[in-house]
């Protein structure tokens, strides 16, 4: 399943399949770009950052890729299992700043 | 262990009363964070102090002051509070400043009516 990040705030995907949750950036001079995770009833959690520098970064069952031609980055989850139900975040760094979190898209996974 | 802990977790008031939430991590962390959460799930920061010393303050009313004692804890109290101040309030911390990995504290549910 796959999203369009800001456009579609919502993905339901069947338990097993890959997962791709959108994001687009606005600023070209953020220099990370971090996701992170909330489940329901609790605070978000750190997934993993990218450095603007870098095009793919790999973690546990998770990827993203970094597109800055179009200021767009995805968070790809393999064999999405239940427990990865939530709703995940993309942030972007601005050097000197602090980083903003973008709009949430939520993941519902489908047993 | 709760590494980032908040009190209270629910909290119901009526407008023009005054309230404090309270934030405490127990990780060592040099850096704390208050950040609102909105209806729709927008995450926005609020404050962020660096060793009890105010780093960021992005355009939060006045009503709301952030109060550091210690490094491990950041209060927030919030005067005549307003209906659009409903919203969940979330505490985090951060080894150092501008570290991307936050550990969030389990959210204080605030309604005001």
């Amino acid at each position: 399943g796959e999203s369009v990040g800001l456009h579609l705030p919502t993905l339901s995907v069947q338990e097993g399949d890959n997962s791709i949750i959108n994001c687009a950036y606005s600023n070209s001079a953020s220099d990370y770009f971090i996701w992170y995770k909330q489940e329901s009833g609790k605070g978000p959690q750190f997934i993993i950052d990218i450095r603007s520098n870098m095009d793919k970064r790999q973690g546990q069952r998770v990827t993203v890729l970094l597109n800055k031609t179009v200021k767009h980055l995805s968070l790809q989850i393999a064999a999405t299992q239940p427990g990865d139900s939530a709703v995940y975040f993309c942030a972007e760094n601005i050097p000197g700043n602090q980083f903003y979190f973008g709009t949430g898209t939520s993941l519902t996974v489908i047993p | 262990d709760t590494a980032v802990s908040q009190t209270p977790k629910y909290l119901v008031t009526q407008m023009g009363n005054d309230k404090s939430i309270k934030c405490e991590q127990n990780l060592g962390h040099d850096t704390m964070y208050w950040y609102k959460q909105d209806s729709k799930k927008f995450l926005k920061i609020m404050f962020s102090y660096n060793n009890k010393e105010l780093i960021i303050n992005e355009t939060v009313p006045n009503r709301f002051s952030p109060k550091s004692p210690d490094k491990a804890h950041l209060n927030l109290h919030i005067n005549s509070l307003e209906l659009g101040d409903s919203a969940v309030y979330f505490c985090a911390s951060s080894q150092r400043h501008g570290d991307h990995e936050q550990y969030f504290g389990p959210g204080t549910r605030l309604t005001v009516t």
